[in-house]
């Protein structure tokens, strides 16, 4: 199966400052990439996602990049806010199945 | 926004017994799926299901587990004879269509096994 990698672990950054989080995956046949954040207490909302035929995704201070070639993909988080404070996840799936392979989580903090 | 709704919030059971985990899908999706989070681990996969037929499951999805889709809103994880290690967060998620699509996830239920 897939094995995601994610890093770093934890993140802290001072308010406006930029957060880049890093995965990367092993399977190439993987085609799907989204990106999950999980406030304490709740279940993981999807923020951005990125697919296989693309190389970079905006969405207003989130951004995602994919490099096929070195089977990684990272999230940007640009002017950073308190409230970007939470878990991300990484995740992929394969072209050939429903189930999403997760990376370990990072826990960003945004330091006002 | 439709979100998907899981319920209880918390159940706490004794070794042994059985439990059921239910959630409320986003009512147009097609696609349902568990997923589970030990502790300060990855969120793990567990079983998929579409068209009242599992597509897809772990090796985790043993015979201690099961899915069902009794009626037309709710999906729901049975885990019989619960043992210590089956404490974990169990996450919900539904998705339109198969495949390089999003799952969108509930806010989970948090199993404690005694």
């Amino acid at each position: 199966g897939e094995n995601v990698e994610q890093h770093p672990s934890t993140l802290s950054v001072q308010e406006g400052d930029s957060a880049v989080i890093k995965c990367t995956y092993s399977d190439s046949a993987s085609n799907y990439f989204p990106w999950y954040k999980q406030e304490l207490g709740k279940g993981p909302q999807l923020i951005i996602d990125i697919r296989s035929n693309v190389g970079e995704k905006k969405d207003q201070r989130i951004a995602v990049t994919l490099n096929k070639t070195a089977k990684h993909f990272s999230l940007h988080i640009t002017e950073t806010q308190p409230e970007d404070s939470a878990v991300y996840f990484c995740a992929a799936i394969l072209n050939t199945g429903n189930q999403f392979y997760f990376g370990t989580g990072t826990s960003l903090t945004v330091i006002p | 926004e439709p979100e998907v709704t899981q319920t209880p919030s918390h159940q706490v059971t004794q070794m042994g017994q059985e439990v059921i985990l239910r959630c409320v899908p986003i009512s147009n999706h097609l696609y349902f799926y568990w997923y589970r989070q030990i502790l300060g681990q990855k969120v793990e996969f567990l079983v998929s299901f579409y068209n009242n037929e599992i597509s897809e499951k772990s090796e985790i999805f043993d015979d201690q587990f099961s899915v069902e889709r009794p009626d037309g809103s709710n999906f729901t994880l049975k885990i019989r004879s619960t043992k210590l290690e089956d404490s974990a967060m169990y996450f919900c998620a539904s998705s339109e269509q198969d495949g390089d699509q999003p799952q969108h996830f509930g806010d989970g239920t948090r199993l404690s096994i005694l």
